[in-house]
């Protein structure tokens, strides 16, 4: 079985301020481990994922994760909030070969100016 | 480019009734999903299919049905409606190059 756990359901920073969302993973196969982003009544867009390759990975608006397989873990950082990061974002994993993709239940992230 | 279309956007709907969720992608992805999206417990996956002809249970099947006769089509039935189904609805479906999943603009269901 895998799951995922997203540590706080809610963040709030203020804009120019270090943007940390936690997500711990478990998982009895190698993961792919990707995040989401979700702006309000919008679908999901990808953020950035880890599949085994590099672990510290990149994404679009100067998001970036890195992959720790000693702690579990998947940590979404930016080093300086904007108004516009305002959203609920989402880890997710993918073990195996069934390709399912589970999600952690989301941190809202709010900027404050 | 349309990605996944998703119809109807928004929905209300009495209990009892039975309601047809549409999905299509243009993208030739083999794989697609169905998630419904709920304050607090994020996205759950209802059905699956890896490829046209076959389907999958997720982790919240039970009220749901699904077909997949061809490759771009991913209809999601609820047979009988019932309050606790009221959700929003995304369709998705999965790049076989990059892992990622493509999802449409969801589908708000509210079921009296």
């Amino acid at each position: 079985a895998q799951s995922v756990t997203q540590l706080g359901s809610h963040v709030s920073v203020s804009e120019g301020a270090l943007v940390l969302l936690r997500c711990n993973y478990s998982s009895s196969v190698p993961p792919y481990l990707f995040w989401y982003v979700q702006y309000p009544n919008q679908g999901l867009q990808l953020l950035l994922k880890y599949t085994s390759a590099a672990t510290l990975v990149k994404g679009i608006n100067g998001f970036e994760a890195e992959f720790k397989k000693s702690e579990t873990s998947f940590h979404l950082t930016k080093p300086s909030a904007h108004m516009s990061d305002a959203a609920e974002y989402f880890c997710a994993l993918s073990g195996g070969s069934n390709y399912k993709l589970t999600f952690g239940k989301g941190t809202l992230l709010t900027v404050n100016p | 480019i349309a990605g996944i279309t998703q119809a109807p956007t928004s929905q209300i709907l009495a209990a009892g009734r039975r309601m047809t969720l549409r999905c299509t992608q243009d993208m030739r992805h083999n794989a697609m999903y169905w998630y419904r999206q709920d304050l607090g417990l994020g996205l759950r996956l209802i059905h699956y299919s890896n490829t046209a002809g076959t389907t999958g249970k997720g982790e919240v099947p039970d009220g749901y049905s699904v077909s997949r006769a061809n490759t771009d089509d991913f209809p999601l039935t609820l047979a009988s409606a019932v309050p606790s189904q009221t959700s929003v609805y995304f369709c998705a479906s999965r790049s076989p190059n990059t892992g990622e999943l493509f999802f449409g603009e969801g589908s708000r269901l509210t079921v009296l």
